[in-house]
């Protein structure tokens, strides 16, 4: 399972756009690439997944290079409530052994 | 996710005491797994089941036991409870069919203190 580096927390302010990235350089062949959100006191949740190229759905898009090293999850115009930690995980796509570092800490402020 | 339930939400116990965590799902699904979070730190798998007669050991599996009862239950015990086991334990399921990812459900997650 290839390891994924992201940065340790960031801070933005409502109506801006976030970008948080995700290193993933033993990224294997049919590795996909999937975010999960998680708020305080409650368990992850699904956002995005994909494997290349971009995918955008209705709460984030998701940009990933050629080489697929690394990836970086967007979120449009932020609000308050989209204060969460964000976790990066890579894997194929029956990979149940989901490895989850210590996540992103997004702070949004009005 | 109110499709997996986790019971109790809450629970602080003492030192050597066995302890039962539930889970129940109304998804369908038929793998399930059970994580636990320490602070500031992301979820370690602790068992994972991918139907009824199939239960298997994750990384962090030492001090704990699973039953899957059945489909909707997959049951998380601490024969004999210990402080480091003071942790959030989540609960989740989910349903590779379609050609379609693994994603992952969870559950509110229950928060276990042992004194």
């Amino acid at each position: 399972l290839a390891k994924t580096t992201q940065p340790i927390s960031m801070d933005s302010y409502e109506g801006q756009e976030v970008n948080i990235t995700c290193s993933h350089n033993n990224i294997a062949t049919n590795d996909y690439i999937t975010w999960y959100q998680q708020f305080p006191s409650q368990g992850p949740r699904f956002i995005i997944q994909g494997y290349k190229t971009k995918v955008t759905n209705e709460v984030a898009s998701l940009f990933i290079p050629a080489d697929r090293k690394s990836s970086t999850l967007s979120l449009p115009r932020v609000s308050l409530s989209d204060t969460a930690v964000y976790y990066c995980l890579v894997g194929d796509l029956a990979s149940y052994k989901l490895i989850f570092g210590s996540g992103t800490r997004l702070l949004v402020r009005p | 996710d109110a499709d997996v339930t986790q019971t109790p939400r809450n629970r602080i116990t003492k030192t050597g005491k066995r302890i039962m965590l539930e889970c129940s799902q109304t998804k369908g699904h038929d793998r399930m797994y059970w994580y636990r979070q320490d602070p500031g730190l992301g979820l370690r798998l602790i068992y994972y089941s991918f139907d009824v007669k199939d239960i298997n050991k994750g990384e962090i599996s030492d001090g704990y036991s699973v039953s899957r009862q059945a489909q909707a239950k997959f049951s998380l015990s601490l024969e004999s409870a210990i402080p480091n086991q003071t942790a959030l334990y989540f609960c989740a399921t989910s349903d590779p069919t379609g050609g379609q990812s693994d994603t992952q459900y969870f559950g509110p997650g229950t928060r276990l203190t042992v004194l």
